[in-house]
């Protein structure tokens, strides 16, 4: 079956600009949770949702970014006045639910660059 | 201290032999343990799950938790230079979010 998609798959923006990252979990898949990853580095964790609810949103590194889920399906990262800083791989993933078992499947990543 | 900790790197293994990767976590409950594989560019994919104390195999890939000494191991049979890439542990602590190590970074030598 199709897998996690992310959209787009590379950005390029203006410093100040604001962006909006698309992801689409695997169906049936209540769970959704973004990460990013700078070059080089491991995961961060930055929000995630249970159903369209975000029990957890403390990995967000500033007011500037926000995420909803509608329908309990699509997700939407939005990041706004861009710094270079916020560079990055955006990396969206889904699980079946947030259990004890809780395997995570990856979409590509939407690769931000911020000039 | 780290919660979950990974050799960096890189780790240099001859084609045919058995990589061994090794992950340690801190003292608290948990209780799923994963291995991901992620490709220069690529994002990360799950190859392994573990739940429960022991070995768990899968083809080449072998995952062995101890809980007592808190380490997660991969091992990888009969390497393929294929097999060259990041490979990141990531636990569940109690029900919270996984959180991962930094990932150790393989490559199989022709």
């Amino acid at each position: 079956g199709a897998g996690v998609s992310q959209s787009p798959s590379n950005k390029v923006t203006e410093k100040g600009k604001d962006v909006e990252l698309r992801c689409d979990p695997i169906s049936g898949h209540t769970a959704l949770y973004w990460y990013r990853q700078s070059l080089g580095q491991g995961l961060e964790f930055l929000i995630y949702f249970q159903g369209n609810s975000a029990p957890d949103k403390s990995g967000l590194p500033s007011d500037r970014f926000s995420a909803e889920r509608t329908g309990g399906s699509v997700s939407t990262l939005t990041i706004q006045r861009t710094q270079q800083e916020d560079s990055a791989v955006y990396l969206c993933a889904s699980s079946l639910d947030q259990s004890d078992y809780n395997e995570q499947f990856f979409g590509p990543g939407t690769r931000l660059t911020v000039l | 201290q780290k919660e979950v900790e990974q050799n960096s790197g890189p780790l240099s293994v001859p084609e045919g032999a058995i990589a061994s990767l090794n992950c340690t976590y801190s003292d608290r409950v948990s209780q799923s343990f994963f291995w991901y594989r992620q490709y220069s560019g690529k994002s990360p994919e799950l190859i392994m799950s573990i739940y429960s104390n022991g070995d768990k195999e899968d083809g080449r890939f072998t995952a062995q938790l101890n809980k007592a000494s808190q380490y997660v191991s991969l091992l990888i049979r009969d390497s393929q230079p294929s097999d060259s890439a990041t490979y990141l542990c990531a636990v569940l602590f109690g029900n919270e979010k996984l959180t991962f190590g930094t990932g150790t970074r393989l490559t199989i030598i022709p």
